[in-house]
């Protein structure tokens, strides 16, 4: 069992829905939780940290972790066609410095205008 | 800020060949990190400096892949011989020190694309 699941999609979605997107994990060490976006052919970029168990917020974006079922998911609203693109989820025990992320395998996100 | 550079942007070799990949990190950022990207995959770590010392290794194929980082600052990994199955994107990133991952999150470079024919 990998220690970062996450559902490889692809997803689409017409423009203005409203999208999920989930990761579940074994490790119970898992503390820091994020979500990064990956455009085409570049490299990821962090769109959202969560520490523990809640939610958390940022414009369109909502993040939750819920460590009882060992489960984090994204949420965007109202999609717009510049959120096509792969999402990855990441995943670290500790937030010292010099972190190990793990990551999930990513969703691929195409939004329809 | 300049981002982490990496070049070259993409490579293509036969199986059996040799390749190096560079990078250079946003200024300042003591810790490097070299990840694997195979299509469809998330990024694996293959090594973890700060500064010119090893982190973690310890999922680096040692028999043909090594890296260094001689003066802290830009980082070289090699493959020899590369094998089909290192097809793959090579992500370099870095970050500060002590900051945590949410002040000073991993900032990857564009990647290199490497095909083993």
């Amino acid at each position: 069992q990998k220690e970062v699941e996450q559902d490889p999609g692809p997803l689409s979605v017409p423009e203005g829905a409203i999208v999920s997107l989930n990761c579940t994990y074994s490790n119970s060490a898992f503390q820091y939780f994020m979500w990064y976006r990956q455009y085409s052919r570049k490299g990821p970029e962090l769109l959202m940290y969560t520490y523990s168990s809640g939610n958390k917020e940022d414009g369109r974006f909502t993040a939750q972790v819920d460590k009882s079922s060992k489960y984090i998911s994204l949420f965007i609203r109202d999609s717009q066609p510049s959120d096509s693109a792969t999402y990855l989820c990441a995943m670290s025990e500790t937030n010292f410095g010099n972190e190990k992320l793990t990551f999930g395998t990513g969703t691929r996100l195409t939004i329809i205008p | 800020e300049a981002g982490v550079a990496q070049s070259p942007r993409y490579k293509i070799i036969e199986k059996r060949q040799s390749v190096a990949f560079w990078c250079n990190p946003i200024s300042g950022h003591a810790t490097l990190y070299w990840y694997q990207q195979i299509l469809g995959q998330g990024p694996k770590l293959l090594i973890q400096f700060q500064n010119n010392g090893v982190v973690d290794d310890s999922q680096l194929p040692k028999d043909r892949f090594s890296a260094e980082r001689l003066k802290g600052v830009d980082s070289t990994l090699k493959i020899q011989p590369a094998k089909l199955e290192d097809s793959a994107v090579y992500l370099c990133a870095s970050s500060l020190v002590g900051q945590g991952l949410e002040n000073s999150p991993l900032h990857f470079g564009n990647g290199t694309r490497l095909t083993v024919t």
